[in-house]
């Protein structure tokens, strides 16, 4: 089955620990991306890559860092977590061009709690 | 820069009736395509319709269809023979051609399905 899987979907954390979620796709996309939702504010993209070793930030990057070291995998990392960055975490990937290149896949998301 | 405007924050509607969400956007770019998007009560974010730019033909899928008016920026769904699954918050969103790849979302409409 193609899916977009993320771990821990639901995590509560303090301040200043830091945290790795997890992203990983089994449809060989190029382009995967983080996006964090807000009441009122939609979904905002977080950072992006286009392939391996290629990443860029997004519209929000501020306290997140990525890695892209295999196609498959893009975690998402907070290395000091502040309670601003609580919010509903969503990562998602898709082939990038072409006919419904443009169309992203979304994992379950990721329920981030900062105390 | 892009925008994606949804100004109806909550609907609802009666089962087995028609239902309207409405969409207006701003881009400069030519090549692009909308979507949306539901997210029910599990917040997993099921795609509902796309539509290519530069298609006319408005999309449509079983009881889901758009009105896409281009020169007027706009971008409605339609939902028809509503059913109580129905009832979700939907998201509107932009893809244009670009290295970001990335989606620009609406702030969502909350949609409620009356028995």
């Amino acid at each position: 089955e193609a899916q977009v899987t993320q771990n821990p979907r639901y995590l509560i954390t303090v301040t200043g620990k830091k945290l790795t979620v997890t992203c990983s796709q089994n449809m060989n996309h190029e382009y995967m991306s983080w996006y964090r939702q807000d009441p009122g504010l939609g979904l905002r993209q977080i950072y992006y890559s286009m392939n391996v070793e290629v990443t860029d930030k997004g519209d929000v990057p501020e306290g997140y860092k990525v890695s892209r070291k295999e196609k498959r995998n893009f975690p998402l990392i907070l290395e000091s977590p502040s309670p601003n960055q609580t919010s509903l975490y969503f990562c998602a990937s898709s082939l990038g061009s072409g006919t419904g290149g443009y169309e992203q896949y979304f994992g379950p998301g990721t329920r981030l709690t900062v105390t | 820069a892009q925008t994606v405007t949804q100004s109806q924050p909550e609907m609802s509607v009666q089962e087995a009736e028609t239902v309207t969400l409405s969409c207006t956007y701003d881009t400069s770019e030519s090549d692009y395509y909308l979507f949306w998007y539901k997210q029910p009560p599990s917040r997993q974010m099921i795609l509902v319709i796309r539509q290519e730019a530069y298609k006319q033909q408005n999309a449509t899928e079983n009881r889901f269809s758009v009105n896409f008016q281009k020169a007027a920026k706009s971008f409605s769904l339609k939902i028809s023979d509503s059913q109580l699954g129905d009832a979700a918050m939907y998201f509107c969103a932009l893809g244009c051609r670009g290295a970001t790849n990335k989606l620009i979302f609406g702030t969502g409409t909350l949609l409620a399905v009356q028995p």
